[in-house]
């Protein structure tokens, strides 16, 4: 069956650096997203994307983020200058183009600031 | 604005027992619903989802889901449990039109030897 990717499985960044986050969507899927779970809270969205924009974004996702399509395959996230509290999993997700079909889940990015 | 709520943080059960995950949750539109199962060191895997018809849905790893309407709930059962069955589950809602999928604390479920 196939299945999102994501790399790294865990990446540690010191505060205020840059870093990108990596994920392979299923291939004839169009609707790609980004969640985030803090250790012990709930799963939040961050962000959507179709048609190489994004379609919707939560108060999570400031400036600080961006998202990009740099190819047919790749989706990516980049957080521009990490703070202690983007230490989190990250998790990207695709689905195909009806409003209705569920999301499919890569197994997720650990993001730890030191 | 949606919401979801899944009051039991833990449940432990023992094994080939039944169990009862509830969901409950909140919104001014009609929603679609989901069930994920996360195993340790994993991603979200979905287990079933709700989209119309039928109240009954039916899923993964012999597990169902009932849409309640008037009660707003949406719980998930298996008559009889596994040990492979330890894991979070998350109850999931998302609103006709809108793309974020909101989703509940998560239920801890423990199955006992």
């Amino acid at each position: 069956e196939p299945e999102v990717t994501q790399t790294p499985s865990h990446q540690v960044t010191q505060m205020g650096q840059e870093v990108i986050l990596r994920c392979v969507p299923i291939s004839n899927h169009l609707y790609f997203y980004w969640y985030r779970q803090i250790l012990g809270q709930k799963v939040e969205f961050l962000v959507s994307f179709y048609n190489n924009e994004i379609s919707e974004k939560s108060e999570i996702f400031d400036d600080q983020f961006s998202v990009e399509r740099p190819d047919g395959s790749n989706f990516t996230l980049k957080i521009r200058s990490t703070k202690l509290e983007d230490s989190a999993m990250y998790f990207c997700a695709s689905s195909e183009g009806q409003a209705n079909q569920p999301q499919h889940f890569g197994d997720g990015t650990r993001l730890s600031i030191l | 604005a949606q919401s979801v709520t899944q009051l039991d943080s833990q449940v432990p059960v023992f094994e080939e027992a039944p169990v009862e995950l509830r969901c409950n949750y909140s919104s001014s539109v009609s929603v679609y619903l989901f069930w994920y199962v996360q195993y340790p060191n994993q991603g979200l895997q979905l287990l079933l989802k709700y989209l119309s018809g039928s109240t009954l849905v039916k899923g993964i790893n012999g597990f169902e889901a009932e849409f309640n309407k008037s009660q707003t709930s949406f719980h998930l059962r298996k008559p009889s449990v596994h040990i492979s069955d330890t894991a979070e589950y998350f109850c999931a809602v998302r609103n006709f039109g809108n793309e974020k999928l909101t989703f509940g604390t998560g239920t801890r479920l423990t199955i006992i030897p």
